[in-house]
C-alpha cells in the first residue's frame, strides 16, 4: 500500500516562509504533487515534481528527493488567503491507470 | 480551460434513499475520472476510477453495489449513492483527466448530508 505523511498543521505570520513536509511509502512512484484545499473548496493543483530537485512557481516552491522517498513544499512570502490545507499526494500507477493517493494533509494558518 | 463541474454543489436526503451527483468536464474530453471522498478535517480518499465506455475500478473497501459510477460519454460521469445512510454524509469530489498520465482537473466537490 502507499502512505504519505505530513505535519497536520503549521502556523505562521504574514511575509514568513513556511515549509511543509511530506514523506512518503509507495510502489511505482511517479512524481509527487501539491494541491491547496480551502474549507469548503475543491482540491487545486499547485506544483508537480518528477524528479529530484526544486521546482519553483511564483511565491511556490516545490522540492524532491527519490532516494530519501521524501519532498517539500515551500511558501514564501505569506498571505493571509494562504491559510488553507495542503496536500501532498503521489502519482501512483495502479490497475492501469494514473490514481493519485493523497498525503494526510497540513492545515496552514497565517496570522497578521 | 480545463474546467470541470459537479451537481449539486449540496444535497440533503432522508436515509434510504438514492442520491446522483454529476460531474462533467466542460471544455475538455475526459477519457477518466476518478470519484474521491472526504470526511471533515481528512484527507481526499479515491473511491474509484472511471474510463469512458467502461466498468469502473473500485478501490479496496468502496462497496460498488453502493456507490454506481457511470461513465457514459467523454464529458459526463455519475455517482449513484444508492440506499444512503447517515454515515454516507460527505464531501464527494470527482477529478477529469485527459488520460492515463494527464493532470487531474477538480470538481468543486458536492456535499451530501443524510438525515
Amino acid at each position: 500500500g502507499q502512505s504519505l505523511e505530513q505535519p497536520s498543521e503549521v502556523t505562521a505570520v504574514e511575509g514568513a516562509i513556511v515549509q511543509i513536509n511530506c514523506t512518503y511509502q509507495t510502489s511505482g512512484f511517479y512524481g509527487l504533487s501539491w494541491y491547496q484545499q480551502h474549507d469548503g473548496g475543491a482540491p487545486t493543483f499547485l506544483s508537480y515534481n518528477a524528479l529530484d530537485g526544486l521546482e519553483e512557481t511564483g511565491r511556490f516552491s516545490s522540492f524532491l528527493s527519490r532516494s530519501d522517498s521524501y519532498g517539500y513544499l515551500l511558501l514564501q512570502e505569506l498571505q493571509m488567503k494562504d491559510s488553507a490545507s495542503y496536500f501532498c499526494a503521489v502519482r501512483d500507477r495502479g490497475t492501469g491507470f494514473q490514481k493519485l493517493v493523497f498525503g494526510t494533509g497540513t492545515r496552514l494558518l497565517v496570522s497578521p | 480551460g480545463a474546467v470541470v463541474s459537479q451537481h449539486p454543489s449540496w444535497v440533503i436526503c432522508k436515509s434510504g434513499t438514492s442520491v446522483k451527483i454529476e460531474c462533467r468536464s466542460l471544455d475538455f474530453q475526459a477519457t477518466t475520472m476518478f470519484w474521491y471522498r472526504q470526511f471533515p478535517k481528512q484527507s481526499l480518499m479515491l473511491m474509484a476510477t472511471s474510463n469512458e465506455g467502461s466498468k469502473a475500478t473500485y478501490e479496496q473497501g468502496v462497496e460498488k453495489d453502493k456507490f454506481l459510477i457511470n461513465h457514459a460519454s467523454l464529458t459526463l460521469s455519475t455517482l449513484t449513492v444508492t440506499s444512503a445512510h447517515p454515515e454516507d454524509s460527505s464531501f464527494y469530489i470527482c477529478s477529469a483527466s485527459t488520460g492515463t498520465m494527464g493532470t487531474q482537473y477538480f470538481g468543486p466537490g458536492t456535499r451530501l448530508l443524510v438525515l
